[in-house]
């Protein structure tokens, strides 16, 4: 079954630092997504993107967060200057239609120290 | 404001008991309706979807879901849980808003089951 895949599984970083999470959504697919979800709290919708640009975002995405597709495959969450509160599980999730369930990628671990 | 609640915050459970997970959201337009899981230390999994026709849904390992538009509720259901459902379970709700989508999870309910 295909699957979405993220990278890096766990990322510490300092306080500051600019950090890019990695996803590799399923191939047909035409929406991508980021969810974080912080320890204990529910998973919180970031932003979506589709044909190359952001469709919608929530009120977390701030200026400190970019997304791109560099290369048709890949598709990044840039954090500019990470915050402790930013430490969470980014989650990347990617669907063929906008109608349809997502398929989540296993997501990556953030720590901001 | 759309929303989505899962009353249920923590269920204990033996194996072989019923399971039954609340989910009601608030929205009175169309709606597609979700319930993923998580188990742990592992990403989300989408366990049944509605999105019409049938209220009464399948989804995978046992579990089924009724859509109850008069209740604005989506409870999750499975008739003999199994040590192996610890998890934690998330109903989520996708709302159409002048075109756009908004896909909005519940706080999720942890459940655990002794073997």
């Amino acid at each position: 079954e295909p699957e979405v895949t993220q990278t890096p599984s766990h990322q510490v970083t300092q306080m500051g630092q600019e950090v890019i999470l990695r996803c590799v959504p399923i191939s047909n697919h035409l929406y991508f997504y980021w969810y974080r979800q912080i320890l204990g709290q529910k998973v919180e919708f970031l932003v979506s993107f589709y044909n190359n640009e952001i469709s919608e975002k929530s009120e977390i995405f701030d200026d400190q967060f970019s997304v791109e597709r560099p290369d048709g495959s890949n598709f990044t969450l840039k954090i500019r200057s990470t915050k402790l509160e930013d430490s969470a599980m980014y989650f990347c999730a990617s669907s063929r239609e906008q109608v349809d369930g997502y398929t989540f990628g296993s997501g990556t671990r953030l720590t901001v120290v | 404001a759309q929303s989505v609640s899962q009353h249920n915050h923590h269920v204990i459970l033996s194996e072989a008991a019923s399971l039954e997970l609340g989910c009601n959201y608030s929205y009175g337009g169309t709606v597609n309706l979700f319930w993923y899981v998580q188990y742990p230390g592992q990403h989300l999994q989408l366990l049944l979807k509605y999105f019409s026709g049938d209220p009464l849904v399948k989804g995978i390992k046992g579990f089924e879901a009724e859509f109850i538009k008069s209740k604005f509720s989506f409870n999750l259901r499975k008739p003999s849980v199994q040590w192996s459902d610890t998890a934690e379970y998330f109903c989520a709700v996708k709302a159409t808003t002048s075109g756009t989508y908004k896909y909005i999870f519940g706080t999720g309910t942890r459940l655990k089951v002794l073997a």
